[in-house]
């Protein structure tokens, strides 16, 4: 099997920067995906391939990934913001798709 | 506009069958990916299966091999998920989604489905 693991939580102020993070042993050779999911709504992609943002992505949501670790930064965070975030990719070859854990955003 | 839209909630008992939909509108529904994940209450996102329509090609993730089937009719753009005997550990919201290049970006509304005695 294969894991990516996320912090179940992180928590910020209104206008500071939130990094969720995501670990998994295929990301040097794998592309991350993030995904946000307010309640009650089905999930929203804000970023894909490491670092690219969708048509309709605010700027304010960005990724990068190093070695085993993709990160999703969240740049002056605000209450709107507030939601669970997936990270997901593929194991080293690529039949096997995982999502994270899932890591809780507050804001406040 | 590409569209993915889900049959409606359902209620079932225990032992019971049951089959789901996820209709597409607004594209070409041979050409892409359709996958289907589960959500059970308060949990995260678990990736079930996927299946191109053009062919029926269709790939499991190990835990739900043989738990669930995936199909696809291309006549009416609408593909299913199904259970022969649904247990109330299948309670959970099912989401299908389609691929666009590598992402999985348009997704379902959601179908609830409860199962208990």
């Amino acid at each position: 099997s294969y894991e990516l693991t996320q912090p179940p939580s992180v928590s910020v102020s209104p206008g500071q920067t939130a990094r969720i993070t995501c670990s998994g042993d295929a990301l040097p050779k794998k592309y991350a995906y993030w995904y946000q999911q307010k309640s009650g709504q089905a999930p929203v992609l804000v970023i894909y391939e490491d670092s690219k943002r969708p048509s309709g992505i605010p700027e304010k949501f960005s990724g990068s990934s190093s070695g085993t670790m993709a990160t999703l930064t969240i740049s002056g965070a605000q209450v709107e913001d507030e939601a669970d975030y997936y990270c997901y990719s593929t194991d080293s070859s690529g039949n096997l798709w995982v999502f994270g854990g899932g890591t809780k955003l507050t804001v406040l | 506009e590409v569209q993915l839209v889900q049959s409606g909630a359902e209620v079932k008992k225990p032992g019971e069958s049951l089959k789901i939909s996820c209709k597409g509108s607004g594209y070409i529904f041979t050409s892409y990916w359709i996958g289907w994940v589960r959500q059970m209450p308060g949990k995260g996102l678990e990736w079930m299966g996927i299946i191109y329509p053009g062919d029926s090609d269709t790939r499991y993730s190990p835990s739900f091999q043989g738990q669930v089937t995936i199909s696809a009719d291309k006549s009416i753009s609408t593909a299913y998920l199904q259970w022969s005997s649904l247990k109330a550990s299948d309670t959970a919201m099912y989401y299908c989604a389609r691929q666009n290049g590598s992402s999985w970006y348009y997704w379902g509304q959601g179908t609830l489905v409860t199962v208990s005695s």
